[in-house]
């Protein structure tokens, strides 16, 4: 079964960083471009970020272009999202979220249940 | 940027009834556009892409029509389970991928 499980959330101080993790299972993770996506609470879905199958094409938001990183161990079957310079507005269920292309569609096949990130001091 | 609408903000429909939601893209996306639906308190999942294709698993009152700028999803039979929050998304000009504000479906 194809299998998407974020870990990494919690709570932090405006300023400060969190890793992100993405642990896949159940596909062949190096073969797919894979997405981050975020959802403050009530409101609707914004997309973070994007990285191509190997790793070579990273595109951003730019709300977080600068701050944020993706990256990806294909390896680990992993994906990672390195946050910094957190604000108070990066609070948000993170999502990452399956692309059925190697370089990047767009469309996203599969999601995970997400990770809670809040930003308060 | 790409800018989608999506109409109206909340639909209430009575069980067995036909429920059309509606998108808008700022210009012409061709069939480049996804619909989520997502459940109170669980993911998105992916409903039609390509405009039209239903993705594995979605049943068949779900209708995705349109292309350009204008879009439809369509539930031909309104069903309890159906209750949800409706996105459309494009992905024909990218960076970024933008979603629409979402469509809140209820019944009546």
């Amino acid at each position: 079964e194809v299998h998407l499980l974020e870990s990494g959330g919690g709570f932090v101080q405006p300023g400060g960083s969190l890793r992100l993790s993405c642990a896949a299972s159940g596909f062949t993770f190096r073969n797919y471009a894979m997405t981050w996506v975020r959802q403050a609470p009530g409101k609707g879905l914004e997309w973070v970020s994007i990285i191509g199958g190997n790793g070579d094409s990273t595109y951003y938001a730019d709300s977080v272009k600068g701050r944020f990183a993706i990256s990806r161990d294909n390896s680990k079957k992993t994906l990672y999202l390195e946050i910094n310079s957190l604000r108070v507005e990066d609070t948000a269920v993170y999502y990452c979220a399956r692309d059925p292309s190697f370089y990047g569609s767009g469309s996203l096949d599969v999601w995970g249940q997400g990770t809670t990130v809040t930003v308060s001091s | 940027e790409i800018v989608m609408t999506q109409s109206p903000a909340t639909l209430s429909v009575s069980p067995g009834e036909r429920a059309t939601l509606s998108c808008r893209a700022s210009q012409s996306i061709r069939s480049n556009l996804a619909w989520y639906q997502q459940k109170p308190g669980q993911a998105p999942r992916l409903l039609i892409f390509g405009a039209s294709t239903r993705a594995i698993g979605v049943p068949a009152r779900f209708t995705g029509s349109g292309s350009g700028t204008e879009f439809t999803l369509t539930v031909s039979s309104l069903q309890s389970e159906d209750i949800a929050v409706y996105y459309c998304q494009q992905y024909n000009n990218w960076p970024p991928i933008t979603f629409g504000q979402g469509t809140r479906l209820e019944i009546k």
